[in-house]
């Protein structure tokens, strides 16, 4: 089984410029997250997606940071203008869904994707 | 809301000694509780979770963890470590609810003496 997908690897970027990161998650997963992982700390839910709508995207920044799963599958994290403090790793991570779920009662695993390393200098 | 604290940015012990890592939790309603790893340049690896089953979690080489409620902890114990043990561990609760993303402690990275 194909595992979590992210492209870039690594992207450097000048401040004020804009950058876009793809993610594509395993399939048949309907829940995707995207976090942020600035060096020496552990990552930070940006937003999660259940299918192509929105659950949680309350630590998203969204003066500068967007995203979005239009079709429930892959999906693409934006930011624009990129400031110094957006250096980080921009990990992606997808599981199963069901009605319980929801509920809060089952948990299923998330898969990582490797990560797009962001360098804004 | 919720939160997870680790006790010790870095941890170093020797090639077959006892592996303990610290994680305490806040969370205001009963916790999914989880520990990941992370290698160099690679993506997050979970290695067990709690949720509200057994109390003492195995997971996956040969690690596990013992969730205590009165202390509010989720340590981490591997009786013998590898020098392949060497990484980031980190600790995350789930949020509650409909949403289920994770948040993190700040890791800890565990060092192997030879």
């Amino acid at each position: 089984e194909a595992g979590v997908a992210q492209s870039p690897r690594y992207k450097i970027i000048e401040k004020r410029q804009s950058v876009a990161f793809w993610c594509n998650p395993i399939s048949g997963h309907a829940t995707l997250y995207w976090y942020q992982q600035i060096l020496g700390q552990g990552p930070k839910l940006l937003i999660q997606f259940q299918n192509n709508g929105v659950v949680d995207d309350s630590q998203l920044p969204k003066d500068r940071f967007s995203a979005e799963r239009l079709k429930g599958v892959d999906s693409t994290l934006k930011i624009q203008p990129a400031k110094l403090e957006d250096s980080a790793v921009y990990l992606c991570a997808s599981s199963l869904d069901s009605p319980y779920l929801r509920a809060g009662k089952e948990h299923y695993e998330q898969y990582f994707g490797p990560g797009t390393r962001l360098t804004v200098t | 809301a919720q939160s997870v604290t680790q006790l010790g940015s870095h941890v170093s012990v020797s090639e077959g000694a006892l592996v303990l890592l610290r994680c305490n939790y806040s969370s205001s309603v009963p916790p999914y509780l989880f520990w990941y790893v992370q290698y160099p340049n690679q993506g997050l690896q979970l290695l067990l979770k709690y949720t509200s089953a057994a109390t003492l979690v195995k997971g996956i080489n040969g690690f596990e963890a013992e969730f205590k409620k009165s202390e509010t902890s989720f340590h981490l114990t591997k009786p013998s470590a590898h020098m392949s043990d060497a990484a980031e561990y980190f600790c995350a609760v789930r949020a509650g609810g409909g949403a289920d993303g994770l948040t993190f402690g700040k890791g800890t990275h565990l060092i192997i003496q030879p």
